[in-house]
């Protein structure tokens, strides 16, 4: 059964501390990992996926990056407004039919807190 | 914004009612999918579509149905609610690089 862990369950910075959320799984074949960010009563909204090892993707203070293991989730001199919850996912390969109906596998999430 | 809306947003409901959830989206897309999200268990698929009037169960598929209809229209019933189904119902889309598009959410509760 495909797993995925995220750690810590909740991280708490000063405002400019940069830091690093993590993700582990155990799929083999792995067709993408996904990274999200979720603000309280909202849905889930997408930010990256990563498809092979050694990829990484920026988008403002974020980076994430990924192993065969792992990604990681780097944040940069948060502020504030990067307060949430941050989810990763994972696809794995595909069935014997060829087709995996773009399924994903989530962690339970990192709730990162960033004070002023 | 993925184009994807739920309605209702919010529903308190008593135990043994039916229930049905309607997530609906505007992009033509093929793949549609509803998750359940708790304290504890992060998001667990319950159901997937991956075309009108083809569906599948996901992992936590008991006590639920789905139909699909029409492109735009997935629909997710309760049969007989009962009061562990109390949860955040959130209904995505597939984009065309794998990734998932996430609706607003709704919060059922049953008393």
């Amino acid at each position: 059964e495909d797993q995925v862990t995220q750690s810590p369950e909740a991280l708490r910075l000063q405002e400019g501390e940069s830091s690093s959320l993590n993700c582990s799984y155990t799929v083999s074949g792995l067709r993408g990992l996904f990274w999200y960010r979720q603000d309280p009563g909202k849905g889930p909204e997408f930010l990256f996926t990563l498809y092979s090892a050694g990829e990484e993707k920026e988008k403002e203070r974020l980076k994430a990056t990924l192993t065969k293991k792992e990604s990681f989730l780097h944040i940069t001199a948060p502020k504030p407004e990067d307060s949430a919850t941050y989810l990763c996912a994972v696809q794995p390969p595909t069935n014997a039919g060829g087709t995996s109906y773009g399924k994903l596998t989530f962690g339970q999430g990192t709730i990162l807190t960033v004070h002023p | 914004d993925a184009g994807i809306t739920q309605s209702p947003r919010h529903k308190v409901t008593e135990t043994g009612t039916p229930v049905t959830l309607r997530c609906h989206q505007t992009e033509n897309h093929r793949y549609m999918y509803w998750y359940r999200q708790d304290p504890g268990h992060g998001l667990r698929l319950i159901h997937y579509s991956y075309g009108v009037k083809d569906t599948d169960k996901g992992e936590v598929s008991d006590g639920y149905s789905v139909s699909r209809s029409k492109t735009e229209d997935f629909l997710l019933t309760l049969e007989s609610a009962t009061s562990s189904q109390t949860s955040v119902y959130f209904c995505a889309i597939r984009g065309l690089g794998n990734e998932q598009f996430f609706g607003p959410g709704t919060r059922l509760t049953v008393l």
